[in-house]
């Protein structure tokens, strides 16, 4: 069985810019969770989609958005890139919200 | 919210000791708290969860408390190897039920051969 796949592995972008990740979870899960974890700190909650909705999202800006499309693969966007959203995006994937969280291998983000 | 604290953030024992890693979390609500394991570079993987009905849980080496009390929990692991290397997050449920995860901010194990 496929674990959850992230693209792409690295991404480096110029301040201002926007960005684009993707993830698919594993077969038969329909939620998805997006994390950020910064240099040296743990993952802070960003996103949490769900049948195709937005259900839940943490304590960021507006400028960090996504969706989750039909096959419950998703995106994130992160528009008017800063400095300080240098991090490792990881996605994790659920079968429903109690079960076990399985995560990707992340999309390592660099703003230059 | 939810809150979660995790001490230390740096741990070295030798090989073949015992490693324990600490978590507190501020609201009762939380019902499940798995620890994640973290290699250098590859992503975070589930080595070990217990749910608010268990007060102990092993898995061979590793071994997980809890205590609803005073709202810790604890991550054991006995006879370390080098390959135990790596970074270790504890995290607690949201109690609101989304699924979420609340993490602590990581525990650096080094086991010196």
């Amino acid at each position: 069985e496929a674990g959850v796949t992230q693209s792409p592995t690295h991404l480096i972008k110029t301040r201002g810019q926007q960005a684009t990740l993707r993830c698919s979870p594993i077969s038969g899960h329909t939620s998805v969770y997006w994390y950020q974890q910064a240099l040296g700190l743990g993952l802070q909650f960003l996103l949490w989609y769900d049948e195709g909705e937005e259900r839940n999202r943490g304590n960021f800006p507006p400028r960090f958005s996504g969706r989750q499309f039909p096959n419950y693969s998703s995106e994130l966007n992160v528009n008017a890139l800063e400095l300080e959203d240098s991090a490792l995006y990881l996605c994790a994937s659920k079968w429903d919200r109690r079960t076990e969280a399985f995560f990707g291998q992340g999309t390592r983000l660099t703003v230059v | 919210g939810e809150n979660v604290e995790q001490h230390p953030s740096t741990l070295s024992v030798q090989e073949g000791d015992s490693a324990v890693i600490k978590c507190t979390y501020s609201d009762s609500a939380s019902n499940y708290f798995p620890w994640y394991k973290q290699e250098l570079g590859k992503r975070p993987q589930l080595i070990i969860d217990i749910r608010s009905n268990v007060g102990e849980k092993k898995d061979q080496r590793i071994a997980v408390t809890l205590n609803k009390t005073a709202k810790h929990f604890s991550l054991h692991i006995t006879e370390t190897q080098p390959e135990d290397s790596a970074v270790y997050f504890c995290a607690a449920s949201d109690p609101g039920n989304t699924g979420k995860l609340i993490f602590g901010q990581g525990t650096t194990l080094q086991v010196k051969p």
